[in-house]
């Protein structure tokens, strides 16, 4: 079984649509959890940061993360084109390394 | 706040030569940066983990002696590819850990390296 599940896409959503991006792990230690979104030719941007359980916000984006379940989602609300781009879920493992998912492409056409 | 650099951008170069990448924290301080490749439609792969002041760690399967890391100050590691071949050839990214605590990795925009 791999560390990490996260299914590559691609995805293809109308503009406006509701986006739901998943991973999930097998390791129980994980406590930190990231989403990055790299946009083509270009460095991963650190979008969403939890620690531990539950749900955080931030504008259109939300990430939950269910440590019962070992699944972490990344919610984008009224999503745009500029949102197309590969969206990566991370876990921070020992020695601060970052575990990544295989990463999900995205395509919001209008 | 929380830029990383990388330098340079993009870089070809012929088989057997070898290439410096710098990679810099500009607005904070990391005893720790980590470097990746990345090849097309892939997610990162963790290369070596570079360590201000001791030997960088490398991953398993990663030529210590291909791949040379030196982290010169709490702001630059560079990553040399020594004698590139084209197999070399790839998209490499470093990211910083910024040194506060419970700080974040940061990545830089990567370097794009051709080895004919």
């Amino acid at each position: 079984q791999k560390e990490v599940e996260q299914d590559p896409g691609p995805l293809s959503v109308p503009e406006g649509a509701i986006v739901s991006l998943n991973c999930t792990y097998s390791n129980s230690a994980f406590q930190y959890f990231m989403w990055y979104r790299q946009y083509s030719r270009k460095g991963p941007e650190l979008l969403m940061y939890t620690y531990s359980s539950g749900n955080k916000e931030d504008g259109r984006f939300t990430a939950q993360v269910d440590k019962s379940s070992k699944y972490i989602s990344l919610f984008i609300r009224d999503s745009q084109p500029s949102d197309s781009a590969t969206y990566l879920c991370a876990f921070r493992g020992g020695y601060n390394k970052l575990i990544f998912g295989a990463g999900t492409r995205l395509a919001v056409h209008p | 706040g929380a830029v990383v650099s990388q330098h340079p951008s993009w870089v070809i170069c012929k088989s057997g030569t070898s290439v410096k990448i710098e990679c810099r924290s500009l607005d904070f301080q990391a005893t720790t940066m980590f470097w990746y490749r990345q090849f097309p439609k892939q997610s990162l792969m963790l290369m070596a983990t570079s360590n201000e002041g001791s030997k960088a760690t490398y991953e398993q399967g990663v030529e210590k002696d291909k791949f040379l890391i030196n982290h010169a100050s709490l702001t630059l590691s560079t990553l040399t590819v020594t004698s590139a071949h084209p197999e070399d050839s790839s998209f490499y990214i470093c990211s910083a850990r910024d040194d506060k605590p419970g700080g974040n990795q940061y990545f830089g925009p990567g370097t794009r390296l051709l080895v004919l």
